[in-house]
């Protein structure tokens, strides 16, 4: 079946601006996973759904980011007054329960901040 | 922050070798995990072991955990130019719900 999507495949936006960044989880996947990675870095937790429980936002970096996941599939990841450091790439995983069992990775975005 | 501490950080060989990617974490976890990511895109998952595991294997791949020292390997049999990529290790705490990645090994098998 199909894999997890993001869109889009690469972003270029100017400083200030805001951005959406989609994930398409693989259908019946409950859980979801937002995380970024700089250049030549591992990946840095963002945030975590599970089903219809309170999301795990503890690693969104500031209040300009947030995300959403409308009817439990499709997540939009939200950087609002974009700066450049925010610039790396955007990758979107889901697993089938939570993160005991296999997360699919999303092929993921990659941000420039001008 | 992450958790997880890779090293080598990078690792050089010839095709045909072994390669040794270690992984130390800090917590007390529930499973570890290994993964591989080619031209900084999405990652692909290798294998899992689990708290009560120490060694296990999947083709090419060996993975041993130490619970007692925190740690775990991943050994490469019999390396390719095409195994060249970035490795990580992720680790699933006992009391969390998501995983901790390290910061990765970048393994060039050369031809």
């Amino acid at each position: 079946g199909a894999g997890v999507s993001q869109s889009p495949s690469n972003k270029v936006t100017e400083k200030g601006k805001d951005v959406e960044l989609r994930c398409d989880p693989i259908s019946g996947h409950t859980a979801l996973y937002w995380y970024r990675q700089s250049l030549g870095q591992g990946l840095e937790f963002l945030i975590y759904f599970q089903g219809n429980s309170a999301p795990d936002k503890s690693g969104l970096p500031s209040d300009r980011f947030s995300a959403e996941r409308t009817g439990g599939s499709v997540s939009t990841l939200t950087i609002q007054r974009t700066q450049q450091e925010d610039s790396a790439v955007y990758l979107c995983a889901s697993s089938l329960v939570g993160s005991i069992e296999t997360q699919y990775f999303g092929p993921g975005t990659r941000l420039l901040v001008l | 922050s992450q958790q997880g501490e890779e090293d080598p950080q990078a690792l050089s060989i010839q095709e045909g070798e072994n390669a040794t990617m270690n992984c130390s974490y800090k917590t007390s976890i529930n499973n570890l995990q290994w993964y591989r990511q080619n031209s900084g895109r999405g990652l692909v998952h290798l294998i899992l072991i689990r708290s009560n595991e120490r060694e296990k294997h999947s083709g090419r791949l060996r993975v041993t955990l130490d619970t007692s020292k925190k740690s775990s390997s991943l050994l490469i049999t019999a390396s390719r130019a095409a195994d060249t990529a970035s490795y990580f290790c992720a680790s699933l705490e006992t009391s969390g719900s998501r995983l901790t990645f390290g910061e990765g090994t970048q393994l060039t098998v050369n031809p």
